[in-house]
C-alpha cells in the first residue's frame, strides 16, 4: 500500500512569497491533517479535513495561510505572504474514517524562509 | 492546559540497555496516549498507544506505564537496539476528536 505522498520535499522562498505544498494521503482515507513541525519541537496540528469538509482549523493563522481539499482526495496548503517563522516542516497525515486514532504521516516538506 | 511535557530531551543508551522516555498532561480531557517514532526526514509513525483504563501495555520490546492519578505516562525501550535510534513523541488526543497535542520529542541514541 502507498503510503501519504507530499510535494516538494524542500522549498526555500524569501518572505513574503507564497509557497504551496500538495499532499496525496492513502487511498481510501477520508480523513487529512496539516501539521507544522518547527525544529526541535513536535507537529501542532494546522488543520484537519474530514472528506472535503474542515473539521478542525483552530490552529491555522488564517490571514496567511489556507488549505483546501476540494474533492475529498489531495490537498493543497498554502502560505502567503510567508514570514521567517514559518521555516518549519509541514507534514500530512490521513487515517480511515473508522479508524482515526491511527493517523500514517507523509514525509514532509521542509520549508526555508530566508 | 493543552501541554504535553516530554523529558529527557535526549537520551544515550548502550545496546541493549533500556530506554526510557517521560511524559506528563495537565488536561483531564486527554482520551488516549500513542507514541510515536521519527527517523531523520521521514513523517512520525505510530508506535504504541495507551487509553487511560489501562495501566501497563506491552507489544514486543515496546511497553507504555500509565498513571492516571499522577497524570504521567512512559515510555520503556527494552534491549534497545542501534536501529532504535530516533526522536521519539509522546502525544494526547483530546476526547471527541481526532486532535492530537504532541510532546516536543526525545531524540533517542542506542551506541552499538
Amino acid at each position: 500500500e502507498a503510503g501519504v505522498a507530499q510535494s516538494p520535499r524542500y522549498k526555500i522562498i524569501e518572505k513574503r512569497q507564497s509557497v504551496a505544498f500538495w499532499c496525496n494521503p492513502i487511498s481510501g482515507h477520508a480523513t487529512l491533517y496539516w501539521y507544522q513541525q518547527i525544529l526541535g519541537q513536535g507537529p501542532k496540528l494546522l488543520i484537519q479535513f474530514q472528506n472535503n469538509g474542515v473539521v478542525d482549523d483552530s490552529q491555522l493563522p488564517k490571514d496567511r495561510f489556507s488549505a483546501e481539499r476540494l474533492k475529498g482526495v489531495d490537498s493543497t496548503l498554502k502560505i502567503q505572504p510567508a514570514k521567517l517563522e514559518d521555516s518549519a516542516v509541514y507534514l500530512c497525515a490521513s487515517s480511515l474514517e473508522w479508524d482515526r486514532e491511527t493517523q500514517y504521516f507523509g514525509p514532509g516538506t521542509r520549508l526555508l524562509v530566508l | 492546559q493543552q501541554q504535553v511535557k516530554q523529558s529527557p530531551q535526549s537520551l544515550i543508551v548502550q545496546k541493549g540497555g533500556i530506554s526510557i522516555i517521560n511524559c506528563a498532561y495537565e488536561n483531564t480531557a486527554f482520551d488516549y496516549f500513542p507514541w510515536y517514532q521519527q527517523f531523520p526526514g521521514k513523517g512520525p509513525a505510530l508506535l504504541i498507544a495507551i487509553r487511560p483504563d489501562v495501566s501497563e501495555k506491552k507489544e514486543g520490546r515496546f511497553t507504555i506505564s500509565f498513571n492516571k492519578s499522577a497524570k504521567q505516562f512512559s515510555l520503556h525501550i527494552m534491549d534497545s537496539q542501534p536501529g532504535d535510534s530516533a526522536t521519539y513523541f509522546c502525544a494526547a488526543r483530546m476526547g471527541g476528536s481526532e486532535k492530537l497535542v504532541f510532546g516536543k520529542g526525545m531524540k533517542l541514541t542506542v551506541n552499538p
